[in-house]
Parts: C-alpha cells; sequence; structure tokens
C-alpha cells in the first residue's frame, strides 16, 4: 500500500515552480500531504478526497486523480520557507489507516 | 494539553533492554497512530488506534513491539530486548474524529530512541 513518490529530491532557486508526484497501486479513498522541516515534527498541508478534487492554500496546491490513482502537489513561485521533505499519505477507506511515502527532500536557494 | 504529548523526549539504552514509550493525545481525537522515522528515512507506519476498534497492528516489526490505549485517550509503545536496527525517532499523531472536515494528523515531538 505505501505510496511512489517522485521525485525523490528536488533542489530550486527561489521563485521556481515544483511539481511531486504520487502513486499508489490501489484505489484510493483519500490523500494527505506533509512537510517536515529537519528536526521538527510533519505538519499537516492538506487531504483530498475521491472524486478529483484540486486544492490548495497560498501557492501550494494538489490534485487527485481517482482513476489513475494519483496525486500531484504543486508548489508555485517557492519561497526559502518551502524547503524540506514532503510526504504523501493514502488511505484506502474511511477510518482506514493512512500510509506515507518515503519522502521528497525538496531544497530552496536564495 | 493543547497538542500531543510524547515522553520522553530522548531515550539512551543498553541493548537487550525494555522500553516503554508514551503518548498523551488531544482530548477527544479518536484515532491515534505509532510511526517510525530512521535517519533521514521516511514516515514507517507502526500501528493505528481508531476508536474501540481493534487496533491496526499490520506495522509493527517484530513481536518484541506492542503497543496500547487505555481508556482511548493515552497510548504507550513498548519495545521488548531491544535491538541496535530499533534507534529511531517514534512519532506519535491524533487524528480528529471521522467525518471531521480535514482529517489532519497532529503530530507530537517524537521520541528518540538510540540502543547502545
Amino acid at each position: 500500500q505505501q505510496p511512489v513518490q517522485s521525485p525523490q529530491a528536488v533542489i530550486l532557486r527561489e521563485g521556481e515552480d515544483a511539481v511531486i508526484n504520487c502513486s499508489s497501486s490501489k484505489a484510493l479513498y483519500s490523500v494527505h500531504w506533509y512537510r517536515q522541516k529537519h528536526g521538527e515534527a510533519p505538519v499537516f498541508l492538506m487531504i483530498l478526497l475521491k472524486g478529483g478534487e484540486q486544492k490548495g492554500h497560498d501557492k501550494i496546491s494538489a490534485s487527485f486523480n481517482e482513476k489513475k490513482q494519483q496525486s500531484s502537489l504543486y508548489l508555485t513561485a517557492s519561497q526559502l520557507s518551502y524547503s524540506g521533505t514532503y510526504f504523501c499519505g493514502l488511505s484506502l477507506n474511511r477510518d482506514d489507516k493512512i500510509i506515507f511515502g518515503k519522502g521528497t527532500r525538496l531544497h530552496i536557494l536564495p | 494539553g493543547a497538542g500531543v504529548s510524547q515522553s520522553p523526549s530522548n531515550k539512551v539504552t543498553e541493548k537487550g533492554k525494555d522500553v516503554e514509550l508514551r503518548c498523551d493525545p488531544i482530548s477527544g481525537h479518536t484515532a491515534l497512530y505509532w510511526y517510525r522515522q530512521s535517519l533521514g528515512q521516511g514516515l514507517e507506519f507502526l500501528i493505528y488506534f481508531q476508536g474501540n476498534s481493534a487496533p491496526d497492528k499490520s506495522g509493527l516489526p517484530s513481536d518484541r513491539f506492542s503497543a496500547e490505549r487505555t481508556g482511548g485517550s493515552v497510548s504507550t509503545l513498548t519495545i521488548q530486548r531491544t535491538q541496535q536496527e530499533d534507534s529511531a525517532v517514534y512519532l506519535c499523531a491524533a487524528q480528529e474524529p471521522s467525518g471531521s472536515l480535514t482529517g489532519e494528523l497532529f503530530f507530537g515531538e517524537g521520541s528518540r530512541l538510540t540502543v547502545l
């Protein structure tokens, strides 16, 4: 059930855009995105439920393609504060456990 | 308290000893998770408690690991006969009740376990 994230790592300059992908081999109920900064606990970004919706706040948004069992996280005009490791988590059913991928390390250069 | 509290924050133990890690979740959050994170690695699922349902123990790596949740609140993760490969940060997370708007996980700061 563990999702596959790509790329494993990204280095960007401030202001550039990034896309992080997350895919599953099984049908999904929900996709969860978290960001973890070094030495800190993961912090919630957003959750997407099956239905193919897209969500976003500030310059971070995500989409969920139910048919392809994929989700993508979009970071637009990246800021230094966006640096960290991004994890996608998948749940197969409502009230089912959330399993996380191995993460994507994002480093933003000034 | 307002957040998820874990103790101890750091634990150094000798190989073969037993350890207990405690998680005090947010009041009213019916779901509780334990994850393990080795240095520079991802979030490895260990166990999931959801309300009064039987816990999902499918992520526990061996029978040396066990967890319980008393009264739907505080949870204890026990590792018996610790091995060096058990060294990691153990994270507890509480989740809002089913049907909530976000399903957000609130993570504690973790318990860093070092087995010598």
